[in-house]
């Protein structure tokens, strides 16, 4: 199982980039990369999701090099309810199903 | 349904009773997980179906604890003998395909406190 190594807590203000960096130096060929926000008394909300070079969607953008032993989940302009905790995740596919391994997650507090 | 579906939200137990925890996945769904979360933690993986099949269960702490989810749907993860470490959040998420990486859509939670 790929492991994920990601910072345990990041703090930011109203209004800036927020860039969470997560390692996984032992990912695996068939492996996809996804990250999770997870608010207080909440499950786990899927954020993105990519293999590899660049995914965007409306709430973030996903940057993987080539190597893929890294990723970086971006977050633009962010704001008071972005606090939450953000998970990276590298998905083991098994027969007609998806293992996904949870660490501990980066815990990222704006301010005002 | 329009989500992921646990029941009951709560549910404190006396030490060695038996519990029950349920969960009903998105209409359509074939793979559905349950995981285990303490406080403050990331989710513990428990285990897994692709329709009624249960593919994985290789994080089950002991065997006190099974699932099974006979219908394809609806899935039960018992608790047999509870024990006060058994106290967690149990989620359960469903995701629409299996054999690929696919989002999963994660329940509300079961609050299971052992007494």
């Amino acid at each position: 199982l790929a492991k994920t190594t990601q910072p345990i807590s990041m703090d930011s203000y109203e209004g800036q980039e927020v860039n969470i960096t997560c390692s996984h130096n032992n990912i695996a060929t068939n492996d996809y990369i996804t990250w999770y926000q997870q608010f207080p008394s909440q499950g786990p909300r899927f954020i993105i999701q990519g293999y590899k070079t660049k995914v965007t969607n409306e709430v973030a953008s996903l940057f993987i090099p080539a190597d893929r032993k890294s990723s970086t989940l971006s977050l633009p302009r962010v704001s008071l309810s972005d606090t939450a905790v953000y998970y990276c995740l590298v998905g083991v596919p098994l027969t007609g199903g998806f293992k996904t391994i949870f660490g501990a997650g980066t815990r990222l507090f704006v301010k005002a | 349904g329009a989500g992921v579906s646990q029941s009951p939200r709560y549910k404190v137990t006396k030490r060695g009773q038996d519990v029950a925890l349920r969960c009903d996945p998105i209409s359509g769904h074939v793979s559905l997980y349950w995981y285990r979360q303490a406080l403050g933690q990331g989710p513990e993986f428990l285990t897994y179906f692709n329709y009624e099949a249960q593919q994985d269960k290789s994080g089950l702490p002991n065997d006190r604890f099974s699932a099974e989810r006979p219908e394809g749907s609806i899935s039960t993860l018992t608790i047999q003998r509870t024990e006060q470490r058994d106290s967690a959040m149990y989620r359960c998420a469903s995701s629409l395909e299996g054999g690929r990486n696919t989002e999963a859509f994660f329940g509300q939670g079961t609050r299971l406190t052992v007494v």
